[in-house]
């Protein structure tokens, strides 16, 4: 069965450091999320991308943060200067349609220091 | 801006027993899943509902639109429906796909 993969699994890194979270999507899905959940809070959304941009995004995506599908099949968050707070786990997810069931990845467990 | 609320928060259960989670949100939506989140952190989309009631294997997942609810019961519960459950609802037109989670279910069966 076709699953949403994320690289890598835990990244930790220093306060003001920038980071690159990568996600491949299910490959005949349109539609592209990422989002975040800190240790013992519920989800956030952060991002959803289609078509080659960004089609929404919370108050939480700020500046520092960007998305981008640089090839036919991976789909990255950056985190410019990361801050402690955003230690957190990030998901990506993809759906062939806005309606439709989005398929999570397993996450990447993000430590800021 | 929609708030989610499910009840209860954490819910223990003897294996065998019929359980039920509640989910109930402020403002109309799209579309209302349900999501499955194991105790390493992996989310797995079990439903997703707009109307009527919806059903795979042991687990069952009914929407009323009018009193904004939804309920997910899974029949006879095994140890390993253990996780927590999750509420997640999404808007209207481009806010579709941004879904606005609940705090989550913590479902402790025990054999």
């Amino acid at each position: 069965e076709p699953e949403v993969t994320q690289t890598p699994s835990h990244q930790v890194t220093q306060m003001g450091q920038e980071v690159i979270l990568r996600c491949v999507p299910i490959s005949n899905h349109l539609y592209f999320y990422w989002y975040r959940q800190i240790l013992g809070q519920k989800v956030e959304f952060l991002v959803s991308f289609y078509n080659n941009e960004i089609s929404e995004k919370s108050e939480i995506f700020d500046d520092q943060f960007s998305v981008e599908r640089p090839d036919g099949s991976n789909f990255t968050l950056k985190i410019r200067s990361t801050k402690l707070e955003d230690s957190a786990m990030y998901f990506c997810a993809s759906s062939d349609g806005t309606r439709d069931t989005q398929y999570f990845g397993p996450g990447t467990r993000l430590t800021v220091l | 801006k929609n708030e989610v609320e499910q009840s209860p928060q954490n819910l223990t259960a003897q294996e065998g027993e019929f359980i039920t989670i509640n989910c109930s949100y402020s403002v109309g939506i799209s579309a209302l899943h349900w999501l499955q989140q194991h105790p390493g952190g992996g989310i797995v989309s079990l439903f997703m509902l707009s109307s009527g009631k919806k059903k795979h294997g042991r687990l069952i997942a009914t929407i009323n639109i009018q009193e904004k609810h939804s309920s997910l019961h899974i029949t006879a519960s095994h140890p390993r429906d253990s996780a927590v459950y999750i509420c997640a609802v999404g808007g209207y037109g481009g806010s579709q796909g941004n879904l606005i989670f609940g705090k989550g279910t913590k479902l402790s069966v025990k054999p």
